[in-house]
């Protein structure tokens, strides 16, 4: 059981340039979630999902885009990368059981732009 | 969402007891109150979680007084390895997103 896993764990990025994170969970969570981190702040949500074929934005979704075509999975798009998207991008999941709110986080994606 | 608003940072000693409160004063009546802990270039990890009252596992306890526009994390006894970040969040039973605020540093000195 390997939780959630993020893939990769560092990238750097020229402005302009695209990328794909992904985000894996093996607890068959319902909900996912892709949070950045930038240095001395706290988590912002930028999308999340609440099921598979669903999205929904965040707080900061602009200059993103997300997929959930498989439960176990949720992919966070950069279409054209900008420095200002320098952070750690953090994901998480969850069940949807009523009254249950632990979200469990994978270890990080550090992303530079230049 | 509720708005949480909590201290920027706190200091403490090891084998001292640890509160952090949080106020939420808008908090609605089917929220429930959760707080997560956070080390250097790690994800947040769940502490505990509570709706009223006092909540107690193996490493925390949480207390939520009658009007619950507050609560309180109590750390017993904290050594340097309890050095991170702690951020309350307020969501409902069906609240699909929760936000973070910008959580309380704490740090544990020898």
């Amino acid at each position: 059981n390997a939780g959630v896993t993020q893939t990769p764990k560092f990238r750097v990025l020229k402005t302009g340039q695209s990328m794909t994170l992904l985000c894996a969970q093996d607890m068959n969570h319902e909900y996912m979630y892709w949070y950045r981190q930038d240095p001395g702040m706290g988590l912002r949500l930028i999308h999340y999902s609440v099921g598979e074929g669903t999205t929904a934005k965040g707080e900061v979704p602009d200059g993103y885009n997300v997929s959930r075509l498989k439960k176990q999975n949720f992919l966070l798009g950069l279409e054209s990368a900008a420095p200002s998207q320098t952070s750690v991008y953090f994901c998480a999941s969850r069940t949807n059981t009523r009254g249950t709110y632990e979200q469990y986080f994978g270890p990080g994606t550090r992303l530079t732009v230049t | 969402l509720a708005k949480t608003t909590q201290p920027i940072s706190m200091d403490s000693y090891e084998g001292q007891e640890v509160n952090i409160t949080c106020s939420h004063n808008n908090i609605a009546t089917n929220d429930y109150i959760t707080w997560y802990q956070q080390f250097p270039s790690q994800g947040p990890r769940f502490i505990i979680q509570g709706y009223k009252t006092k909540v107690t596992n193996e490493v925390a306890s949480l207390f939520i007084p009658a009007d619950r526009k507050s609560s309180t994390l109590s750390l017993p006894r904290v050594s340097l390895s309890d050095t991170a970040v702690y951020y309350c969040l307020v969501g409902a039973f069906n609240t699909d997103k929760l936000i973070f605020g910008t959580g309380t540093r704490l740090q544990v000195f020898p």
